[in-house]
């Protein structure tokens, strides 16, 4: 079955780290590629989405993201996070244009300490 | 816009009673969905409709979860009777057609408890 995978369930940085959080996928098709963040008591907003071209996106606050078609691979970076970072960080795919199979993964929950 | 509005916010009952969940998607989207996100099993599709159409309800759990969408403007999300395993977060989102709409649109969820 197709998946998406988060490697980290939680990462604890401190302000002016750096981050990257991996995302992988199964399919080795046409996908189109997305993370959405989640604020702690908001809804789940679009971060930054992949569709074709570059394979380097970027998206709000900073963030960008890296398509390695070869490694199946959509990981996701910021160079020097805030604490209004915190917040979880889901990656998600749509195979073959397929209007709604969007797949999540489990989502990374990213704690920025002061 | 005033985005995706969903309601109520919170919802808390006890298991066999029904549990009703309303959407509103943003004005002028063509596709809705249903996702139900929990600890264990993170975020799932458990439905989507085009104009009003259900396409994919494959993501359903069981026959006493249903979905309708009467209108462009409304969407519903009944269980019943509900269990403690349904108690989640139930969100919905909305898209345009075209390539655009991959992107999704979510509202601010509704967390059941189910008692």
């Amino acid at each position: 079955a197709q998946s998406v995978s988060q490697h980290n369930h939680h990462v604890i940085l401190s302000e002016a780290a750096s981050l990257e959080l991996g995302c992988n996928y199964s399919y080795g098709g046409t996908v189109n590629l997305f993370w959405y963040v989640q604020y702690p008591g908001q809804h789940l907003q679009l971060l930054l989405k992949y569709f074709s071209g570059d394979p380097l996106v970027k998206g709000i606050k900073g963030f960008e993201a890296e398509f390695i078609k070869s490694k199946f691979s959509f990981n996701l970076r910021k160079p020097s996070v805030q604490w209004s970072d915190t917040a979880e960080y889901f990656c998600a795919v749509s195979y073959g244009g397929s209007q709604g199979n969007l797949i999540f993964g489990k989502g990374t929950k990213l704690s920025v300490k002061p | 816009d005033a985005g995706v509005i969903q309601s109520p916010r919170h919802e808390v009952t006890e298991m066999g009673q029904e549990v009703t969940l309303r959407c509103k998607p943003i004005s002028g989207h063509d596709y809705l969905f249903w996702y139900r996100q929990t600890m264990m099993r993170g975020l799932e599709l458990l439905i989507y409709f085009n104009n009003n159409v259900p396409i994919d309800d494959s993501g359903m759990p069981e026959d006493r979860f249903s979905a309708k969408m009467p209108n462009a403007s409304f969407s519903t999300l009944k269980i019943q009777p509900s269990e403690p395993r349904d108690s989640a977060v139930y969100f919905c989102a909305s898209s345009l057609g075209g390539q655009a709409s991959y992107e999704q649109y979510f509202g601010p969820g509704t967390r059941l408890t189910v008692t």
